[in-house]
């Protein structure tokens, strides 16, 4: 089947702009994640959801950053009055069962290409 | 605090040659180790993983291995060749962490032909 889509693919902004980043997970696979990765820098943990449990927010950096799940499928990452620190890849992935139905195999986490951010 | 560290940036290795790419953790709830391996412009793409009730687990050409005690497990790739040029990410995730996995920064693999 396909694969974690995002979207758009490439953003450029202006400092202190919104931006709406886009992800689509695998069809069926409950847990979503949404990841950055900065220049130089390893994979950052931004947010986790799973199913209808209240999401994981712990890796957000700060209360400009929110993320929605609607139905179970398509998450949103909202970046609000961006900085230019904001800039990176925002990586989203999917997995068949996160926390609740843990079992060795099923944590692969399935990524998305990315969307590049760039706030000028 | 980087609980998941991989020392080498880059790594270059003659194709067909072994290449071994390592990974330390700190965080001795870890229980679950993933490669993942990343084109320019793409996700990562899932490799291999291993559980910490294992010191070895084996796919084709890769192998990784586990080393609980020293906290440390390595990625081989035996042959190397060229198309595996990629940056290799090192990950981990424990009960505790949930299912969110924790990055190494990565280590560029170039196989010369």
């Amino acid at each position: 089947g396909a694969g974690v889509s995002q979207s758009p693919s490439n953003k450029v902004t202006e400092k202190g702009k919104d931006v709406e980043l886009r992800c689509d997970p695998i069809s069926g696979h409950t847990a979503l994640y949404w990841y950055r990765q900065s220049l130089g820098q390893g994979l950052e943990f931004l947010i986790y959801f799973q199913g209808n449990s209240a999401p994981d927010k712990s890796g957000l950096p700060s209360d400009r950053f929110s993320a929605e799940r609607t139905g179970g499928s398509v998450s949103t990452l909202t970046i609000q009055r961006t900085q230019q620190e904001d800039s990176a890849v925002y990586l989203c992935a999917s997995t068949r069962r996160g926390l609740a139905g843990r079992r060795w195999g099923t944590d692969t986490q399935y990524f998305g290409p990315g969307t590049r951010l760039t706030v000028l | 605090d980087q609980q998941v560290k991989q020392n080498s940036p880059s790594l270059s290795v003659q194709e067909g040659r072994i290449s071994i790419l390592n990974c330390d953790y700190t965080n001795s709830m870890f229980d679950y180790f993933l490669w993942y391996k990343k084109y320019p412009a793409e996700g990562p793409t899932f490799l291999i993983s291993i559980s910490s009730i294992k010191d070895k687990n084996e796919d084709g050409r890769f192998t990784v291995f586990l080393n609980k005690s020293a906290k440390h497990l390595s990625l081989h790739i035996v042959p190397s060749q060229p198309g595996d040029s990629a940056v290799y990410f090192c990950a981990a995730s424990g009960r505790t962490s949930g299912s969110r996995l924790t990055f190494g920064e990565g280590t560029q693999l170039t196989v010369n032909p």
